[in-house]
C-alpha cells in the first residue's frame, strides 16, 4: 500500500520549477506532503482532502486527482531552502483513518 | 509551547540489549505513531495508538513493543528480537484523520 513517488531525485537551479508526483494503488481519502532535511524531523507542507479541499502552510501548491489516485506537488521559483527530501503520505478509504502510508521520498537539491 | 519530544537524540546499545525510546507530546492529540526510517526506504510504520490503553501493529512491528498508559506518552521498546535495529526512529502525533501529523526530532539508534 506504499505510494509510489517520482522522480526519485531532482536537481534544480535557484528559480526553477519542479513537480513531484505521488501515486497510489488504493482509493485515497487524503494525501499529505512533508519535507525533511537530513537528520531532522519531517515538516508538514500540505494536506489535500477528498473533495478538493487543501490545507497548507507554505507557498507551495498541489493537486489531487481522486479518480487517478494521484497527487502532485508543485514547487515554483525554487529557493535554496527548498532542498530536502519530500515525502507523500496517503490515507486510504477502507483503512484506519489517520494512518499514513509514506512513499520512499524524492530528494530535491537546489543550487545557487 | 506545544510539541512532541523524543529522547534521547542519539542512543548506542550493545547487541542483545533491549532499549526504550521516549516520546512525549503536550498537544492533547489522541493518536500517536512510531516510524522507522532507513536510507531510501521512506517512513515505515511500526506501531500506532488512537486511544489510551490501545495500540495496533503497523507494517514492521516484529521485534518492537509499545505501551500507551497515558495520552501524552507512547514509549517504544526495541527488543533483542529485532534483527537489524540500527535506524532513525520518528514519533508522531495527530488529532484526527485528515489533519497534519506532528513529528518529534527523532532518535538515531546504533546497535553495535
Amino acid at each position: 500500500q506504499q505510494p509510489v513517488q517520482s522522480p526519485q531525485a531532482v536537481i534544480l537551479r535557484e528559480g526553477e520549477d519542479a513537480v513531484i508526483n505521488c501515486s497510489s494503488s488504493k482509493a485515497l481519502y487524503s494525501v499529505h506532503w512533508y519535507r525533511q532535511k537530513h537528520g531532522e524531523a519531517p515538516v508538514f507542507l500540505m494536506i489535500l482532502l477528498k473533495g478538493g479541499e487543501q490545507k497548507g502552510h507554505e507557498k507551495i501548491s498541489a493537486s489531487f486527482n481522486e479518480k487517478k489516485q494521484q497527487s502532485s506537488l508543485y514547487l515554483t521559483a525554487s529557493q535554496l531552502s527548498y532542498s530536502g527530501t519530500y515525502f507523500c503520505g496517503t490515507e486510504h478509504r477502507g483503512s484506519t483513518l489517520g494512518r499514513l502510508y509514506f512513499g520512499r521520498g524524492t530528494q530535491l537539491t537546489v543550487w545557487p | 509551547d506545544g510539541g512532541i519530544t523524543q529522547s534521547p537524540k542519539y542512543l548506542f546499545r550493545k547487541e542483545g540489549q533491549n532499549v526504550t525510546l521516549s516520546c512525549e507530546q503536550n498537544l492533547n492529540h489522541d493518536a500517536m505513531y512510531w516510524y522507522r526510517q532507513d536510507p531510501g526506504q521512506g517512513l515505515r510504520l511500526i506501531y500506532y495508538s488512537q486511544i489510551v490503553n490501545d495500540f495496533q501493529k503497523g507494517d514492521i512491528a516484529e521485534g518492537y513493543s509499545v505501551s500507551r498508559e497515558k495520552k501524552e506518552s507512547f514509549p517504544l521498546t526495541v527488543t533483542s528480537a529485532q534483527k537489524n535495529p540500527t535506524a532513525f526512529y520518528l514519533c508522531a502525533s495527530s488529532t484526527d484523520s485528515g489533519t497534519e501529523a506532528f513529528f518529534g526530532q527523532g532518535t538515531r539508534l546504533t546497535v553495535v
